[in-house]
């Protein structure tokens, strides 16, 4: 199957900083979703970008699909913006509804 | 409207008991999904409805049984549980079958003593 690696596994920030998350993945894809857990469990849908660049206000993300990896860009963080962030795809070679979630970001934003 | 709607947000529950979860959506999406997660664990997907036929069983054991009974609506029913069966119980939707986007319920979190 296919294998995801999102890194880094924790990251701690100031409010007001910016930071990248980065997920890798090891074979193509036909979807690639980023999601925000929040401390209730909530799976927050952030992006789906199985290729190229979104911005969603402060948020934003790229997917290079033939270099096989997705960044997630955080610009003036938040406290809000603390969680679980995961990457998920949908492996080109398996089940089509299969989405393979790497073992996310654990991102805390102090005030 | 993007909403996946779960009951009960919190369920607790005996070994001998026979509980039921229960998922709705009102996007006209045509496949529905269970996914289970363990404390600082990703999603782990259970079950796959689409157009209301069972398309993906997990391996999961029969002590979770799915029932969709239209296309909104997506139970789980539990029996006979074990304590390791305790966790966040995560319902989603998509579109279609493929190249669809998941949206996710809020889940709900279940306590076997």
């Amino acid at each position: 199957g296919i294998q995801v690696e999102q890194s880094p596994p924790d990251l701690i920030l100031q409010e007001g900083a910016n930071s990248t998350l980065r997920c890798n993945f090891s074979d193509s894809v036909n979807n690639l979703q980023w999601f925000h857990q929040n401390p209730w469990g909530q799976l927050i849908n952030l992006f789906y970008i199985p290729s190229g660049t979104k911005q969603n206000g402060r948020l934003s993300a790229t997917t290079v699909a033939t270099e096989r990896y997705s960044l997630l860009y955080i610009s003036s963080s938040q406290t809000t913006d603390s969680g679980v962030y995961f990457c998920a795809v949908e492996y080109s070679g398996g089940s089509n509804y299969k989405l393979t979630f790497g073992k996310g970001t654990l991102l805390t934003v102090n005030p | 409207d993007t909403e996946v709607t779960q009951t009960p947000k919190h369920l607790v529950m005996g070994m001998t008991n026979k509980k039921s979860l229960k998922c709705e959506q009102h996007m006209g999406h045509r496949a529905m999904y269970w996914y289970k997660q363990k404390a600082k664990k990703p999603p782990e997907l259970m079950f796959v409805y689409s157009y209301e036929k069972l398309s993906i069983n997990e391996s999961v054991p029969s002590r979770f049984s799915p029932e969709c009974p239209n296309s909104s609506l997506l139970n789980l029913h539990l029996h006979a549980l074990q304590p390791e069966d305790s966790a966040l119980y995560l319902c989603a939707s998509t579109q279609g079958v493929a190249y669809n986007e998941q949206f996710f319920g809020p889940g709900t979190r279940l306590t076997v003593l």
